[in-house]
């Protein structure tokens, strides 16, 4: 079974704080991505990356940041969380070229 | 870029109904994915159909790629089929989403 694991289900931050989110995937695949959801927005796509140290800005990357220094591991940086990042962060997987994609857990993130 | 409509937004259902969700993308797509979201919020992988037609239990899927939609079919629904759907579609390693389709099945 492909596993993508979020390394926090809930995680509650104070305003200005650098905020780190950890994803990792057992299938190695070239792709990961990082969603957001909001009530009314639906998912939107903050950023993805289809290799090692390579990344390409979502829809949405304005205050956030990303690393992916191993196939495995796609981290979610928020540089100076603010309250309206408060969302549910959600990490994806997939094969380069557009294959099944699967899903982490979520987090739930809450910015004070 | 490419659009996703999902329809109905919403929709009740008795429990025991049948039901059918719809998806329309606006442009060629690698691949489609019906998608269900329980209740604590992770993402629950249905049907991965860039074409054709599956079945899984209750549930199959249809994709036209051709005309540019997808169906999921719920038959004999139950309340554990409550949530939210969402179809989702691959363009150039991107994948987006739709909208998403509300279910409450009532019993």
């Amino acid at each position: 079974d492909v596993k993508v694991t979020q390394s926090s289900r809930y995680l509650v931050k104070r305003t200005g704080e650098k905020v780190f989110l950890e994803c990792v995937q057992d299938m190695d695949h070239e792709n990961m991505f990082w969603y957001r959801q909001d009530p009314g927005l639906g998912l939107r796509l903050i950023y993805f990356s289809y290799d090692v140290k390579m990344k390409e800005k979502g829809d949405i990357p304005e205050g956030y940041s990303v690393s992916r220094e191993k196939k495995e591991r796609f981290s979610l940086i928020l540089e100076s969380a603010s309250t309206n990042q408060t969302s549910m962060y959600l990490c994806a997987s997939s094969f380069f070229g557009g294959t099944e994609a699967f899903f982490g857990q979520g987090t739930r993130l809450t910015v004070v | 870029g490419i659009q996703v409509e999902q329809s109905p937004p919403d929709l009740i259902l008795q429990e025991g109904a049948n039901s059918t969700l719809r998806c329309n993308f606006s442009d060629s797509v690698n691949n489609l994915q019906w998608f269900h979201q329980n209740p604590w919020g992770q993402l629950i992988n249905l049907f991965y159909i860039p074409s054709g037609t599956k079945q899984n239990g209750r549930l199959s899927a249809t994709t036209v790629a051709t005309e540019r939609y997808s169906l999921l079919y719920i038959s004999s629904s139950q309340t554990t089929d409550s949530g939210v759907y969402f179809c989702a579609v691959f363009s150039y390693d991107k994948v987006i989403f739709g909208p998403g389709t509300s279910l409450s099945v009532i019993p």
